[in-house]
């Protein structure tokens, strides 16, 4: 399963928009891309899945280009509360096996 | 709706001991996925359980089992512990079996190895 990559930590002030870029080089034809959000002391939580293109729910978009080599998590006017560790997962399209990125701690600052 | 509970949340055990490790799915749900988090290796699946049947498992040894009963509860085991299976243990379910599912975590337990 594709190894995924991102960066380890990113700054934003409320209000801003915050995107977080992971590299997935080795994804398969069939594989989806996943973003989970994390609190301290708590369990991830599913943000947003896709597989090419853009995907958007109610609180972030998910763009794939065309060669789906990376993707790109946008967090649109982050609030204090969104401070916390987003992870990147390339999940396999059978849902038999997923490989989790080394995670992206955000820190909203007022 | 309730969410994922676990249970212990905190677990301290001496190298060499087992320890077993529970898991309530949210009401419905069929699947059961097991997680160990540390800071080093940061998140990595462990298995996944549907119809009471281990149906997809990561890169662990065998000291790692579970199993699901038949209202979806799961729990985990480890036995012979080592000191670097001191971890934060996940476990998330989902309304079917596939890891490509919304997967729905728990706070995890927290276990110490001395």
């Amino acid at each position: 399963l594709a190894k995924t990559t991102q960066p380890i930590s990113m700054d934003s002030y409320e209000g801003q928009e915050v995107n977080i870029t992971c590299s997935h080089n080795n994804i398969a034809t069939n594989d989806y891309i996943t973003w989970y959000q994390q609190f301290p002391s708590q369990g991830p939580r599913f943000i947003i899945q896709g597989y090419k293109t853009k995907v958007t729910n109610e609180v972030a978009s998910l763009f794939i280009p065309a060669d789906r080599k990376s993707s790109t998590l946008s967090l649109p006017r982050v609030s204090l509360s969104d401070t916390a560790v987003y992870y990147c997962l390339v999940v396999g399209a059978a849902g038999n096996k997923l490989t989790f990125g080394g995670g992206t701690r955000v820190l909203v600052k007022p | 709706k309730a969410g994922v509970t676990q249970t212990p949340r905190y677990l301290i055990k001496t190298r060499g001991q087992q320890v077993t490790l529970s898991c309530s799915p949210i009401s419905g749900h069929r699947s059961v996925s097991w997680y160990q988090q540390t800071p080093g290796q940061g998140l990595q699946f462990l298995f996944e359980y549907f119809s009471e049947t281990q149906r997809n498992k990561g890169n662990f040894p065998g000291r790692f089992s579970g199993r699901q009963f038949s209202n979806s509860r799961s729990e985990m085991n480890v036995s012979t512990l080592e000191l670097g299976d001191s971890a934060l243990y996940l476990c998330a379910s989902s309304r079917e079996q596939g890891l490509n599912e919304k997967l729905f975590f728990g706070s995890g337990t927290q276990l110490s190895v001395l």
